[in-house]
């Protein structure tokens, strides 16, 4: 089973860019497709990306693609989100999930984004 | 995109009830890739069933799925007190995947 771990997450302002990551142990990651899902305040969990155990395949949430890029270093046992031209309705907690194909199996407890000048 | 619509919004039972939860979609969810999982405060959510009706490794036989068309059902038989959380769908057939909006289940 794997463990995952994000980091990253803060304050930044409407039009900043952070960067997200995700540290796996008990397993490696090559195995499992690897996703981010966020779910803004008082709202429901929304998929934002995912990305193929090799890396050749990558699928975005319609409202982020352009802005955000998820990618992978397997060597690393690691996953990450580069967010760019943020809004304000980013603001969220994103989850590092992973799963064989498409289910979701495995969810890291969350890294608070918060876009806000 | 396919939309899925959970009801109710909170179901208040006792334990030893049952519990019947539905989460219907908008359109047909390829291969019944349909998964339940049950959430906690504070803690990750929990696979509970995939593909509409197979039970997640190490998954209570109490939790149960199915399906009829587009719409899909999670039933608890004889809830335990560790059985009240929150409950969501999720459907991984299609991008982009998507959540229903979940379904509390409260002790009355």
């Amino acid at each position: 089973e794997v463990q995952l771990v994000e980091s990253g997450g803060g304050l930044v302002q409407p039009g900043g860019s952070l960067r997200l990551s995700c540290a796996a142990s008990g397993s490696t990651i090559n195995k499992y497709w690897m996703n981010w899902v966020r779910q803004a305040p008082g709202k429901g969990l929304e998929w934002v990306a995912n990305i193929k155990q090799d890396g050749s395949e990558e699928y975005y949430l319609d409202s982020v693609k352009g802005r955000f890029t998820i990618s992978r270093d397997n060597a690393k046992n690691s996953l990450y989100l580069q967010m760019r031209s943020l809004r304000a309705e980013d603001s969220a907690v994103y989850y590092c999930v992973a799963g064989y194909g498409w289910l979701i199996d495995y969810w890291g407890q969350g890294a608070l984004v918060t876009v806000s000048s | 995109e396919i939309v899925l619509t959970q009801s109710p919004g909170t179901l208040s039972l006792s334990p030893g009830d049952s519990a019947t939860l539905s989460c219907r979609a908008s359109q047909s969810v390829s291969r019944n890739y349909l998964a339940w999982y049950q959430r906690k405060p504070g803690q990750a959510p929990r696979l509970l069933i995939h593909t509409a009706s197979t039970g997640a490794p190490g998954i209570p036989d109490r939790f149960s799925g199915s399906v009829s068309g587009t719409d899909f059902t999670l039933t608890i038989s004889r809830l335990e007190p560790e059985d009240f959380a929150v409950y969501f769908c999720l459907q991984y057939a299609t991008s982009p995947l998507t959540f229903g909006g979940g379904t509390k289940v409260e002790i009355k």
